[in-house]
């Protein structure tokens, strides 16, 4: 039963510091998504990835937060420097093509 | 405006009973798809169902179909004999136009409760 990972399920850090989010993406799949959840903001795409090109990153907040690629099986989100407003649940999703999109089981940053 | 619109932020329903949950979409793309997701308290988004512009059928999987309405722009959900598992979020979402474009927008969700 192919899945989306992600790693660390869980992250508590504190101001300032760096964070980075894993994903591997279902094997075969050629797009790859982050999003944002907030209660406030409810799901929000951060970026967006096919065939390992970025294709689509406005919704992330440029100054403190890049998404790479470095191969098919792994996508990155970092933060530098993490605030506290950063506290949210990011999933990563892959797809192939326009087709449906799988979310992994998301990472809860806590940012102290 | 709001691309997806979900009305009820909440809904509460008998276990047994069927349940329909509103989504409605403003898009002047012709080609363009709907989603459905469920979120459980654990957390993960859960695919249920899709539904293209050109589909001529609602979509069906198991207990979920789709009730898609063209001209009222609307894509309902509906669960039939609800089960206590079903407790969750619900969000729908649409991606606009076909190849080239695989971005999502999702709606607020419903929060869906089953009472035994």
């Amino acid at each position: 039963d192919a899945r989306v990972t992600q790693t660390p399920r869980h992250k508590v850090t504190e101001m300032g510091q760096e964070v980075t989010m894993r994903c591997q993406p279902i094997l075969g799949h050629n797009t790859v998504f982050w999003y944002r959840q907030t209660m406030m903001q409810g799901l929000e795409l951060l970026a967006y990835f096919r065939n390992r090109a970025p294709l689509d990153d406005s919704g992330m907040p440029k100054d403190r937060f890049s998404a790479e690629m470095p191969d098919a099986t792994l996508a990155t989100l970092k933060i530098q420097p993490s605030e506290p407003r950063d506290s949210a649940v990011y999933f990563c999703a892959s797809g192939l093509g326009s087709d449906t999109q799988y979310f992994g089981p998301g990472t809860r940053l806590t940012v102290l | 405006a709001q691309k997806i619109t979900q009305t009820q932020p909440g809904m509460f329903v008998q276990e047994k009973e069927a349940v329909t949950l509103d989504c409605t979409y403003d898009t002047s793309d012709p080609s363009y798809g709907l989603f459905w997701y469920k979120q459980p308290s654990s957390g993960e988004m859960i695919f249920l169902i899709y539904q293209g512009s050109y589909d001529q059928q609602n979509a069906t999987e198991g207990r979920y179909s789709l009730n898609f309405q063209k001209a009222r722009k609307s894509a309902n959900l509906v669960i039939s004999a609800s089960q206590l598992g079903d407790s969750a979020m619900y969000f729908c979402a649409m991606r606009e136009g076909n190849f080239g474009n695989e971005k999502l927008t999702f709606g607020t969700g419903t929060r869906l409760t089953i009472i035994p």
